[in-house]
């Protein structure tokens, strides 16, 4: 069972450059989102799915975009990387959005903005 | 507000012997989980452990217990038995219904190092 995976594991971009982190589940999951963290910041939610056509924003959502065609795959769109993109972004999944449901995270992706 | 409190920046503990890791909660929900996960080196989160508010029985996990305190709102984890792979930065979160984005709120961390 591979859970939630995410590509690429590292990621290095220019000033203004455009990506696409890729994050995939194989475990029914309808709840999905988006994490980074930084140092002294802890980790912070970026934007979430709460089912396939359905998103919405987190706390920290400006420069991402998401979108949720099917209920596996839940893509993160960096539109023109800024150095303050410089993160560890995690995808993190659970059975539901209630609260009893336990997150499950991908491995992560280090990404670089120079 | 800060909605979890880890004080604890950093602990070291000899193999072997069991520790104790501080969580304390700010909700005014009384619904609401509480979750531990790990984070080793590699960088990966790592879901250890669940406790609902309404659990009365405190939840265990092969090594890993927590100690749950509703009315204090502490969730301390326990690690018994401690082995060298233990050693990473632990994380208490929460979710709580009330929270329009369904996220888990993350504490600080705490860095457990296990000596040999």
């Amino acid at each position: 069972n591979a859970g939630v995976t995410q590509t690429p594991k590292f990621q290095v971009l220019k000033t203004g450059q455009s990506m696409t982190l890729q994050c995939a589940q194989d475990m029914n999951h309808e709840y999905m989102s988006w994490y980074r963290q930084d140092p002294g910041m802890g980790l912070r939610l970026i934007h979430y799915s709460v089912g396939a056509g359905i998103t919405d924003q987190g706390e920290v959502p400006n420069g991402y975009n998401v979108s949720r065609s099917t209920t596996e795959d839940f893509p993160l769109r960096l539109l023109s990387a800024a150095p303050s993109q410089t993160s560890v972004y995690f995808c993190a999944s659970s059975h539901s959005s209630s609260y009893n449901s336990p997150l499950h995270f991908g491995n992560g992706t280090r990404l670089t903005v120079t | 507000a800060q909605k979890i409190t880890q004080t604890q920046p950093g602990m070291f503990v000899q193999e072997k012997e069991a520790v104790t890791l501080d969580c304390t909660y700010d909700t005014s929900d009384q619904s609401y989980g509480l979750f531990w996960y790990k984070q080793p080196s590699s960088g990966e989160m790592i879901f250890l452990i669940y406790q609902g508010s309404y659990d009365e029985q405190n939840a265990t996990e092969g090594r890993y217990s927590l100690n749950f305190q509703k009315a204090r709102k502490s969730a301390n984890l326990v690690i018994s038995a401690s082995q060298l792979g233990d050693s990473a930065m632990y994380f208490c979160a929460m979710r709580e219904p009330r929270s329009n984005d369904y996220k888990l709120s993350f504490g600080a961390g705490t860095t457990v190092t296990v000596r040999a």
